[in-house]
């Protein structure tokens, strides 16, 4: 079965220090999404990515924040300087198609940020 | 904004009992309905998918039903069994991005 990879699994960070976080989506699909979730919180949408260039973005998603798709494959999220309310888990999805379609989730990257 | 709600917020049953998660939403104006599953510190397993146009779909000993009109979705679990212990989720597709809810944490007994 397809599936969406993300790597690391595990990251520890300096507040400050830039992260990236990375993912595989399914091959042929096109709509990307990053996602997030505080530890005992819900899941939060982060930001929507199709066309190579964001859909839209939640307000947590503010200029610290950004993704590419560099080479057609990957798909990365980039903290620039890491706060230490962005220890969560960070996860990624993909669709074939924005609506009527099944939502694949990675296993996440969980983010932590002393 | 959409909100979502998930009853209860946890439930412990002994194995073999069936069980009924629910899940509401505000917002009926979705595309589909998403459950998963999450098992402590890992990513979310797609279990079942309902299109907006869908009254019901069944995977195994799970079924999950969609209301739209009333903004209410529920999973079904049949013969519970222990290593369904997890959290349950739902989700909400209004086609930019999905809603999830707070989750119900589920633990079988043996």
């Amino acid at each position: 079965e397809p599936e969406v990879t993300q790597t690391p699994s595990h990251q520890v960070t300096q507040m400050g220090q830039e992260v990236i976080l990375r993912c595989v989506p399914i091959s042929n699909h096109l709509y990307f999404y990053w996602y997030r979730q505080i530890l005992g919180q819900k899941v939060e949408f982060l930001v929507s990515f199709y066309n190579n260039e964001i859909s839209e973005k939640s307000e947590i998603f503010d200029d610290q924040f950004s993704v590419e798709r560099p080479d057609g494959s990957n798909f990365t999220l980039k903290i620039r300087s890491t706060k230490l309310e962005d220890s969560a888990m960070y996860f990624c999805a993909s669709l074939s198609r924005a609506v009527f379609a099944e939502a694949f989730f990675g296993q996440g990257t969980r983010l932590t940020v002393v | 904004k959409q909100e979502v709600t998930q009853i209860p917020a946890a439930l412990s049953v002994p194995e073999g009992e069936n069980l009924v998660l629910n899940c509401s939403f505000t917002d009926s104006a979705i595309y589909n309905l998403q459950w998963f599953r999450q098992d402590p510190g890992k990513g979310l397993t797609s279990l079942l998918l309902i299109q907006s146009s869908q009254r019901e779909q069944t995977s195994g000993r799970l079924n999950a039903s969609l209301d739209k009109s009333s903004g209410r979705s529920t999973l079904y679990i049949a013969a519970s069994q222990p290593g369904d212990s997890a959290t349950y989720l739902c989700a909400s597709n209004t086609g930019n991005q999905f809603y999830f809810g707070t989750g119900t944490s589920l633990t079988v007994i043996p």
